[in-house]
């Protein structure tokens, strides 16, 4: 089985300062990991992914996001924050083991990210 | 670029009516994944389809069915709806499917059951 945990339901930074959302992962195998935002009334966007290598992916709108597989963890980050930014982040895992037959991304409860002007 | 197109955007349905969602995938693609959103939840995997056969199945309810289409579209079908099928139906496309393969999302059909 997999699953994913975002620890914080609400994160509120400063514009222009640093910002890290927390996911953590369960899986049986080895992970693909996911970043999605979600703006109110709209779609899941892609923002990045980890597949294999490095373990700092960056991905779009600045985002960048790092894989540590001792803490099974995959947090996403920004340097500065944007009041932009503000929406709702969702990280999401595939499990690499799960078969051909496994299309399902299971999504943490996501985390609503305030970027205070 | 073209993206996911989902409709209707927004359905109002009486309950123990039946519904019909379609998806058109972006083209090109050949998966197509449904995810149920409730209120303030976290999108729920239902089911998936590559080149047109079911390539993987979550918690849809059996009074649904889907399937994919020769032209790649998909259609989500719900009867004997419930006043908890209330949510976001979100269809989602990729170019093959699972392992590392992102997928990309339409912007949600609001099923809305009084």
């Amino acid at each position: 089985a997999q699953s994913v945990a975002q620890p914080e339901d609400q994160v509120n930074v400063a514009e222009g300062n640093p910002l890290t959302v927390k996911c953590t992962y369960s899986v049986s195998g080895n992970p693909y990991l996911f970043w999605y935002v979600q703006y109110p009334n709209r779609g899941l966007q892609f923002l990045l992914k980890y597949i294999t290598g490095d373990n700092l992916v960056k991905g779009s709108y600045g985002f960048e996001a790092e894989f540590n597989k001792s803490q099974t963890s995959f947090h996403l980050k920004k340097p500065s924050a944007l009041v932009s930014d503000s929406a709702l982040y969702f990280c999401a895992v595939r499990d690499v083991y799960s078969g051909a037959g496994s299309y399902q991304l299971t999504f943490g409860k996501g985390t609503k990210l305030s970027v205070i002007p | 670029a073209a993206g996911v197109i989902q409709s209707p955007r927004h359905l109002i349905k009486e309950k123990r009516e039946t519904a019909t969602l379609k998806c058109y995938p972006i083209p090109r693609h050949d998966t197509v994944y449904w995810y149920q959103q409730g209120p303030g939840q976290d999108p729920q995997f239902l089911i998936s389809f590559y080149e047109k056969m079911q390539s993987d199945k979550g918690s849809i309810p059996d009074r649904f069915s889907a399937q994919q289409f020769s032209d790649y579209h998909s259609e989500l079908n719900m009867s004997s709806l419930e006043l908890g099928d209330s949510a976001l139906y979100f269809c989602a496309s990729s170019l093959g499917g699972g392992g590392g393969t992102e997928a990309f999302f339409g912007q949600g059909t609001r099923l809305t059951v009084v």
